[in-house]
């Protein structure tokens, strides 16, 4: 148990639609990371925060959005849903902005149909 | 953008063999972590290597850093059906303001036959 906790673990949805996920980082760890799984691309980084401001930004969709709260929570906001979205969503967490090393959760599965 | 090409992409051997997969880039990496990851589940971090030449060792698994610090290895010796599972190395380069970012391989999908 790495100690990041994500819900759902599984989410079955239609296209066009929106969904939250979301992620309790470990205690103490101020960076939140999210990254997206898929069997093509691999593990594609999306977004980072640090104490809830925006840190660094990968590969994310603008239909993609994010955000960190005060109580270190995170939240990735998925919307007009398409199939291709369909993947594995992992958060991640670290002690602090620096990712040398970071724990992820066990993942929220995404099927859009 | 910086890239990480892991090799194999998939191996299959058999309980007892031993085995190498390889990490490698043309960027310099401040530090490199191997993780293992499960069917459905999340990466779990293995190790970390941070000196250029470093060598960890965990058990069975031997991780190496290169000393110009742009690839790795993972050498695992008689493999054993429990470490069936992805792996997947990350660079960690820094990114500005106090912050580190982690680039992905692709990983290699091994497979250890009883």
């Amino acid at each position: 148990d790495s100690g990041v906790t994500q819900t759902p673990k599984h989410l079955i949805t239609a296209t066009g639609q929106r969904v939250t996920l979301r992620c309790s980082p470990r205690s103490g760890d101020l960076s939140v990371y999210w990254y997206q799984q898929s069997l093509d691309q691999g593990l594609q980084f999306l977004i980072q925060y640090y104490n809830g401001e925006e840190r660094a930004k990968g590969n994310i969709l603008e239909r993609f959005s994010a955000q960190q709260f005060p109580d270190l929570h995170s939240e990735l906001n998925l919307s007009s849903l398409e199939l291709g979205d369909s993947a594995l969503y992992f958060c991640a967490s670290s002690r602090a902005g620096q990712g040398n090393t970071i724990y992820f959760g066990e993942g929220s599965w995404l099927t859009v149909v | 953008t910086q890239l990480l090409e892991q090799s194999p992409q998939f191996l299959s051997i058999q309980e007892g063999e031993n085995l190498t997969v390889y990490c490698n880039s043309s960027s310099v990496f401040s530090s490199l972590q191997w993780y293992r990851q499960e069917p459905g589940e999340g990466p779990v971090l293995l190790v970390t290597v941070v000196t250029g030449g470093e060598v960890k060792k965990l058990k069975r698994l031997t991780f190496q850093f290169g000393d110009a610090r742009k690839d790795s290895s993972l050498h695992i010796t008689a493999a054993q059906p429990g470490d069936t599972g992805l792996y997947l190395c990350a660079g960690a380069a820094y990114s500005g303001a106090g912050s580190y970012q982690l680039t992905f391989g692709k990983g290699t999908k091994l497979s250890v036959i009883p």
